[in-house]
């Protein structure tokens, strides 16, 4: 089946540093996917979409020079969270649409915990 | 636009007894329905989805769920609680046309008890 892989699934950093987080499609191509965020106990908040080889669309109220997003190859996004402080500190989430599908055709993966210091 | 509605953020029920995880919706457009589950610090993995087509739907794990346009539910189902269905579960809507973004209802943790 759909494997989407998220790299690293925890990671730990200092106030005012910059953190990458990948998404890779590992079986499939995926011309589009999807950055959530989660704070404990709460739901998945979406924050952008990806689509490959063009800019993400944001949601409302999330700072696109905050999250930096780049979707350069049909298997691979990226999360850069610029300059993080503590209160970026969360569940980040990828999932990945496999390409010519719908939402029905939806793969997440297992998460990246991300903790600033 | 859409969004859901989970009823309860905490359900307790005793292993064996009937799980009933309550979901509404509201969609401008024929709404994708799907229930997840997670369990803590991983990722979300589909128990189930519904598109087109039979509104009852059966998933994983012996989960089912109904669409029900006049109700704008899609309650979660399981005849009988198993230990290892203690998790979070969150219900999600899309739009048919909207390429696989979900907007998801504010989850339902399932403790069962022994």
């Amino acid at each position: 089946g759909a494997v989407v892989s998220q790299h690293p699934s925890w990671v730990i950093c200092k106030s005012g540093t910059s953190v990458k987080i990948e998404c890779r499609s590992l079986d499939f191509q995926a011309t589009t996917m999807f950055w959530y965020r989660q704070f404990p106990k709460q739901s998945l908040m979406l924050m952008a979409t990806s689509n490959e080889g063009s800019k993400a669309t944001y949601e409302q109220g999330v700072e696109k020079d905050k999250f930096l997003i780049n979707h350069a190859s049909l298997t691979l996004s990226t999360l850069t969270v610029t300059s993080a402080h503590p209160e970026d500190s969360s569940f980040y989430i990828c999932s990945a649409s496999q390409s010519g599908s719908g939402a029905n055709v939806l793969t997440f993966g297992a998460g990246s915990r991300l903790t600033v210091l | 636009a859409q969004s859901v509605t989970q009823l309860g953020s905490h359900v307790s029920v005793s292993e064996g007894a009937l799980v009933l995880l309550r979901c509404n919706y509201s969609s401008s457009v024929p709404p994708y329905l799907f229930w997840y589950v997670q369990y803590p610090n991983q990722g979300l993995q589909l128990l189930l989805k519904y598109t087109t087509g039979a509104t009852l739907v059966k998933g994983i794990n012996g989960f089912e769920a109904e669409f029900k346009k006049s109700e704008t539910s899609f309650h979660l189902t399981k005849p009988s609680a198993h230990m290892s269905d203690a998790a979070e579960y969150f219900c999600a809507v899309s739009g048919g046309n909207q390429g696989g973004k979900l907007i998801f209802g504010q989850g339902t943790e399932l403790s069962v008890k022994p």
